[in-house]
């Protein structure tokens, strides 16, 4: 009965490579969240999904595609990965409104080597 | 810019204290704040959620306090236990950020049995 849940856990790839993570929701949440925590443990936010339409998209390169089939799933595409790609990626959820507490998934750990 | 600030970067206390963890934010219009407890190699796990409109959460040994005018919020935490140990991430939701979150750095605390 996991909330919020991503897949794999650990990924471990090639420069030049192109790869996915998945990401699955069953609290019935709206909105879905990428984030990115490098080596210095620092938290940024990516992406975020309302309704399957991109809210905002940081300073993120264009290597990095979300994909949302539904409500329940973001998906996070990589293209062409390079060594500074290497972090933690997390997922988040939430519902929209005027509380919009997040619940995150567990995070998978991408080495570029 | 909207940021977000934590102090201590890092704190050890023996077991049994009580310990209070500061965040800042630089704007004052806020929807809500999150803190969020991150164990090594773990995703995050929610602790306490304040809305804009409240000046204080509570959940069992921890407080968390709010004074959007000043730009802070403190997480207390009572009688600290080693499991306690963890980094402490404060998430602050500004008005004109929308659905998204700026994450503080984190505070590292280690309690000491």
């Amino acid at each position: 009965d996991t909330a919020v849940s991503q897949t794999p856990k650990y990924l471990v790839t090639q420069m030049g490579n192109d790869k996915s993570i998945k990401c699955e929701q069953n609290l019935g949440h709206d909105t879905m969240y990428w984030y990115k925590q490098d080596s210095k443990k620092f938290l940024k936010i990516m992406f975020s999904y309302n309704n399957k339409e991109l809210i905002i998209n940081e300073t993120v390169p264009n290597r990095f595609s979300p994909k949302s089939p539904d409500k329940a799933h973001l998906n996070l595409h990589i293209n062409s990965l390079e060594l500074g790609d290497s972090a933690v990626y997390f997922c988040a959820s939430t519902l929209s409104g005027r509380v919009y507490e997040q619940y995150f998934g567990p995070g998978t750990r991408l080495t570029v080597t | 810019k909207q940021e977000v600030t934590q102090i201590p970067a890092a704190l050890s206390v023996p077991e049994g204290e009580n310990l209070v963890l500061n965040c800042s934010f630089t704007d004052s219009a806020i929807y809500n704040l999150q803190w969020f407890r991150q164990d090594p190699g773990k995703g995050l796990t929610s602790l306490l959620l304040i809305q804009s409109s409240q000046r204080e959460q509570t959940s069992g040994r921890l407080n968390a306090s709010l004074d959007k005018s000043s730009g802070r919020s403190t997480l207390y935490i009572a009688a600290s236990q080693p499991g306690d140990s963890a980094t402490y991430l404060c998430a602050v939701n500004y008005y004109n950020y929308g659905q998204n979150f700026v994450f503080g750095p984190g505070t590292r605390l280690s309690v000491l049995p």
